[in-house]
Parts: structure tokens; C-alpha cells; sequence
């Protein structure tokens, strides 16, 4: 159980575009996801908290009408890089947690890399 | 900032205990103590978590000092595919359940 999945595992882009990344609890309801990224030899630094049915809360530094987030539903979140530049390439993690549950489980993780 | 501290790198034999010690000195008496490993190129792996008592599971130990101040992930028989970075981290039971991460530590199990 605790499965957390992610689309794409790998996507390159060109400078200027946007691109969607998906997260998606596959057994249970996530009440919470939260959004990741992290660059080469570095540690996952915390981008954004999602909530289903609200905003999302970004932290300090993250623009959020760079990196859009949508938690419509229970089993899915997706981020949403627009515009995206060569130093948006990174490696973007999500994690989930259900209602009441102490864990976060991660997903595989999306390599975006933008030429 | 992260709220813990771990030793940059450590080796291990295969075949031994790991032991990998983690200082949070500034816990909270709300706050749970978790373990993540992070493969390379994969997300973080959940491995154990605790609030003050010591935890067993199928992965590994965790032992939590009396004053909470630090604590140590035991795995029991290291094997190569141990090989990690492993992620010490302090979070409150609260709706927001945010996870700061520190450098962790980079364990490599040795043949």
C-alpha cells in the first residue's frame, strides 16, 4: 500500500514552454500533497503544500504563477511549470498523506530538463 | 533550516549493523522523529518514524534517546543495495506536515 505514482518519469522541454507534472495516490486519499524539487548532489528543498479543494501554500522564494499547482481531487496533483527556462531544470519529487496519517510517501520523481 | 544534524558520509561492511546517528536537539514535544532513504534517482523511501519510543520494523530499528535530543537508524545487515543517502527529519503532528530536509547522510555499504 502507500503507492504514489508520477507522469512523467523524464520530459525535456524548450525554453519558453510549459510543462505538466502529474502525482497521483494510487491506494488511498491524499487530503495533502506537497511538491519537491531538487538539484543535482543537493537535498529535496520543499517547493509548495497542496490541499485538496483549496490553494496551494508556497514557500518562501517559489513564485507561484511560475509553478502552478492543482489538487482537484483526492488521488491527484499536478504542477505545472510555465514558461519554463533552463534553470527550472531539476528534479521534481512529490509526496502524499492522507487524512490523519503521520507519513509522507514519495513519488519516483520527474527529471525535467529544459533546453 | 532543518532541525537536524547527520554525519555527511559513512561507510559500512556488508553484512553489519549500520548505525547512523541523527542530533535534534531543538525537538519539540509534538514532534515525530522519521527516517527516508533517497536511491539515486529516486524519490525518498519511507523507512521508519517515532515520537519517544524505540520502533522495529522490517527494515531497520529506530532507538530515541530519554530527552529526545538525538537518535540512531539501525539496519541490522547492511547489504549493498543499502547503499543511500539517508534523511533524518522532525515533524510536528499538524495539519501542515511539512518536512524540512537536511543534507542527510550518504551511506555506502562496502562488498
Amino acid at each position: 500500500g502507500a503507492v504514489v505514482s508520477q507522469h512523467p518519469s523524464r520530459v525535456i522541454c524548450k525554453s519558453g514552454t510549459s510543462v505538466k507534472i502529474e502525482c497521483r495516490s494510487l491506494d488511498f486519499q491524499a487530503t495533502t500533497m506537497f511538491w519537491y524539487r531538487q538539484f543535482p548532489k543537493q537535498s529535496l528543498m520543499l517547493m509548495a503544500t497542496s490541499n485538496e479543494g483549496s490553494k496551494a501554500t508556497y514557500e518562501q522564494g517559489v513564485e507561484k504563477d511560475k509553478f502552478l499547482i492543482n489538487h482537484a481531487s483526492l488521488t491527484l496533483s499536478t504542477l505545472t511549470v510555465t514558461s519554463a527556462h533552463p534553470e527550472d531544470s531539476s528534479f521534481y519529487i512529490c509526496s502524499a498523506r492522507a487524512g490523519g496519517e503521520e507519513t509522507q510517501y514519495f513519488g519516483p520523481g520527474t527529471r525535467l530538463l529544459v533546453l | 533550516d532543518a532541525k537536524t544534524t547527520q554525519p555527511t558520509s559513512m561507510d559500512c561492511a556488508e553484512g553489519r549493523a549500520a548505525n547512523l546517528p541523527c542530533n535534534h536537539s531543538t525537538i519539540s514535544g509534538n514532534e515525530y522523529v522519521y527516517w527516508y532513504r533517497q536511491i539515486h534517482s529516486q524519490g525518498p523511501q519511507y523507512i521508519i518514524h517515532g515520537l519517544k519510543n524505540n520502533e522495529t520494523n522490517e527494515m531497520a530499528s529506530l532507538i530515541i534517546t530519554e530527552d529526545r535530543k538525538s537518535s540512531t537508524l539501525i539496519l541490522p545487515h547492511a547489504t549493498l543495495r543499502d547503499t543511500a543517502v539517508y534523511y533524518c527529519i522532525v515533524s510536528p503532528y499538524s495539519r501542515t506536515y511539512k518536512y524540512i530536509f537536511g543534507t542527510g547522510t550518504r551511506l555506502k555499504v562496502l562488498a
